[in-house]
């Protein structure tokens, strides 16, 4: 059981390019979040999925765009990277259904600079 | 809106010590609150999580927390630290989302925890 995985764990980007993230979990968890960690700041949520097929955006979205084409993946993607999206970018999933059942549970994170 | 905060970015304790990070939240309803560590290069483990009922609540690593509704806190604690402990400390109070049940995560800014020998 590996829990939360993200891939890459590093990537350097130059301005304007793009990429994608990778998030699989194999908890079965029916609920899945892209989280990114700034320093000052905490963890901020980026996008959210509730199920197979659905996204919704959390509080800082703009630039990503989020896919659940899998249960177990949730891939974040980056069209057109800025220097503003250097960060450490968190995964994480949940059962879902209201406490006490929805506690999140996170990957070991991918660290991006965007030069 | 919901807020958390973590008064002190830095604390240096010695092996042996008591610890107690402090964690204060923001929130109008019944708060869900959790710490998480991380450790240099890692990803976020989850320590303790209070959802109802007893306010003191036990975690993994022998770290315990306490809910303090009339001061809105929800401090941890550790009767003794050990050198593994140094990393960075994170509380957070979860509130439900607009869509179905999913919740999201507030964090505070995080305490970094040095042990010295």
């Amino acid at each position: 059981n590996a829990g939360v995985t993200q891939t890459p764990k590093f990537r350097v980007l130059k301005t304007g390019q793009s990429m994608t993230l990778l998030c699989a979990q194999d908890m079965n968890h029916e609920y899945m979040y892209w989280y990114r960690q700034d320093p000052g700041m905490g963890l901020r949520l980026i996008h959210y999925s509730v199920g197979e097929g659905t996204t919704a955006k959390g509080e800082v979205p703009d630039g990503y765009n989020v896919s659940r084409l899998k249960k177990q993946n949730f891939l974040l993607g980056l069209e057109s990277a800025a220097p503003s999206q250097t960060s450490v970018y968190f995964c994480a999933s949940s059962y879902g259904g209201g406490p006490p059942t929805d506690t999140q549970y996170f990957g070991p994170g991918t660290r991006l600079t965007v030069l | 809106a919901q807020s958390v905060t973590q008064p002190d970015i830095h604390i240096t304790v010695s092996e042996g010590a008591s610890l107690e990070l402090r964690c204060n939240y923001s929130y109008g309803a019944t708060p869900y609150l959790f710490w998480y560590v991380q450790s240099p290069g890692q990803g976020l483990q989850l320590l303790l999580k209070y959802f109802s009922g007893d306010t003191l609540v036990q975690g993994i690593k022998g770290f315990e927390a306490e809910f303090k509704r009339s001061q809105s806190s929800f401090n941890l604690r550790k009767p003794s630290v050990h050198w593994s402990d140094a990393a960075e400390y994170f509380c957070a109070v979860g509130q439900p989302l607009n869509t179905g049940t999913a919740s999201k995560l507030t964090f505070g800014t995080g305490t970094r925890l040095q042990v010295t020998l």
